[in-house]
């Protein structure tokens, strides 16, 4: 138990649906990451947030779309996904955005798996 | 173009011997490296790192080695258990330009470790 929830554990959806990841973290942290792992690939980061403003989109298509509303939840919102887009999704968290000399570890949840149809 | 590579997938070692874990990179950009584990069904937790500016750093059994001129590194475990079975990311890490860090992982290996 790292202290980051993640729900849904696993999620199957169509092209069509809409839907949300959702991720918690009781850590008292204040920068919040996505990552995305495809079959095969290694674990890519897609955004981050430090103390709620997104810093980092690393170019990401926009049927992904992001929000947190506060420093202990984020949220991937997902629509009109695509086959390809079936892969674990990882959110974690660290005490602060990792800035020069002050590496900050960071702590990940369990993960989603998601299915696209 | 992967710029982290962890080219065994799998590595078998029996209970007590050392394991190895090599990890090659390409950006010489990188100037600090983690290891992290992972088990089934549970998101990676980190386990040891070290900076550019070292080439060995110890923490109990886990020991990470840095050749910066190979471009290269590597995690020993002496001596190996089996709750050591899992697998293992290498990540390294540069500055994104905008002034934070982010982390470029490897695709992993599986550690099995043989009662």
């Amino acid at each position: 138990e790292t202290g980051v929830t993640q729900t849904p554990r696993h999620l199957v959806m169509g092209m069509t649906n809409k839907k949300s990841l959702k991720c918690e973290q009781h850590l008292g942290h204040n920068a919040m990451y996505w990552y995305k792992q495809s079959a095969k690939k290694p674990l890519e980061l897609m955004f981050v947030y430090n103390f709620k403003e997104q810093t980092e989109n690393n170019s990401v298509p926009s049927r992904f779309s992001p929000e947190c509303p506060n420093s202990s939840h984020l949220f991937l919102h997902l629509h009109t996904l695509q086959p390809e887009d079936s892969a674990l999704y990882f959110c974690a968290s660290s005490q602060r955005e990792w800035i020069k000399s002050s590496y900050n570890e960071q702590f990940f949840g369990p993960g989603t798996r998601l299915t696209v149809l | 173009d992967q710029q982290v590579k962890q080219n065994s997938p799998s590595l078998s070692v029996q209970e007590g011997r050392i394991s190895i874990l090599n990890c090659d990179y390409t950006n010489s950009m990188f100037d600090y490296f983690l290891w992290y584990k992972k088990y089934p069904a549970e998101g990676p937790t980190f386990l040891i790192s070290i900076s550019s500016i070292k080439d060995k750093n110890e923490d109990g059994r886990f020991t990470v080695f840095l050749n910066k001129s190979a471009k290269h590194l590597s995690l020993h475990i002496v001596p190996s258990q089996p709750g050591d079975s899992a697998v293992y990311f290498c990540a390294a890490s540069a500055s994104s330009g905008a002034g934070s860090y982010q982390l470029t992982f490897g695709k992993g290996t599986k550690l099995s470790v043989i009662p």
